[in-house]
């Protein structure tokens, strides 16, 4: 049963372009993350947004922001797209130990 | 610091074939261990989890038991099915902000 929910599932775009991706947990949960999968399946953390505490990896490009209304929306965007912004990018979200991940999108950067 | 590691990039078995996935760790302290499973086109999915030494998580088929001594967290599986197609993911947690270390991710193919 889909939990999180992710929309678009795919979005392609050409290099400078702006996107922006959305995620809306049904669950509850207080916590929320953006993760990036790259194409070898590698996944790594973006950002993580608890109780209004944004926590962001200090690797992640300064023109990717989060953007939260409220504590079941995460929304992700990226000011100028790059070629290696192309990935699949999943969020989730957490009660306790267990994650919970949406089916991602699909970012491509011509 | 804290890390996970996965050996296998990649495993290719044959239905019925016994499966081990190999997941060493690093940490301090004393970490939750998990195993992740993704299917294609959706997001990783909790298969499994352990908190102490010589637990052994189950689900599914697929089994892990904790290993302090030799900081490992195996997953194995008698039988594959090629539904069991995925990509596996070990993971820990080490601290109370309940953070993730992420292993690479072992993609498994059943030959039907």
């Amino acid at each position: 049963e889909t939990a999180v929910f992710q929309t678009p599932n795919y979005h392609v775009t050409q290099v400078g372009n702006e996107v922006s991706f959305n995620c809306k947990q049904t669950l509850g949960h207080d916590t929320m993350y953006w993760y990036k999968q790259d194409s070898k399946k590698l996944l790594k953390i973006m950002f993580s947004y608890n109780n209004k505490q944004l926590i962001v990896n200090e690797t992640v490009p300064r023109r990717f922001s989060p953007q939260s209304s409220d504590k079941a929306h995460l929304n992700l965007r990226i000011k100028s797209v790059e070629p290696e912004d192309s990935a699949v990018y999943l969020c989730a979200s957490r009660v306790y130990a267990e994650q919970f991940f949406g089916p991602g999108t699909r970012l491509t950067v011509l | 610091g804290d890390s996970v590691t996965q050996t296998e990039g990649q495993v290719a078995l044959s239905e019925e074939d016994f499966l081990t996935i190999h997941c060493n760790y690093s940490a301090s302290g004393y970490p939750t261990l998990f195993w992740y499973v993704q299917y294609p086109g959706e997001g990783p999915q909790l298969l499994f989890r352990a908190s102490r030494d010589k637990e052994k998580g189950s689900s599914r088929g697929f089994e892990a038991t904790y290993d302090k001594g030799t900081t490992s967290f195996h997953l194995r599986k008698a039988s594959v099915q090629e539904s069991d197609s995925a990509v596996y993911y070990c993971a820990l947690r080490v601290d109370s902000n309940y953070q993730l270390i992420w292993g690479s991710g072992t993609k498994l193919i059943i030959k039907p």
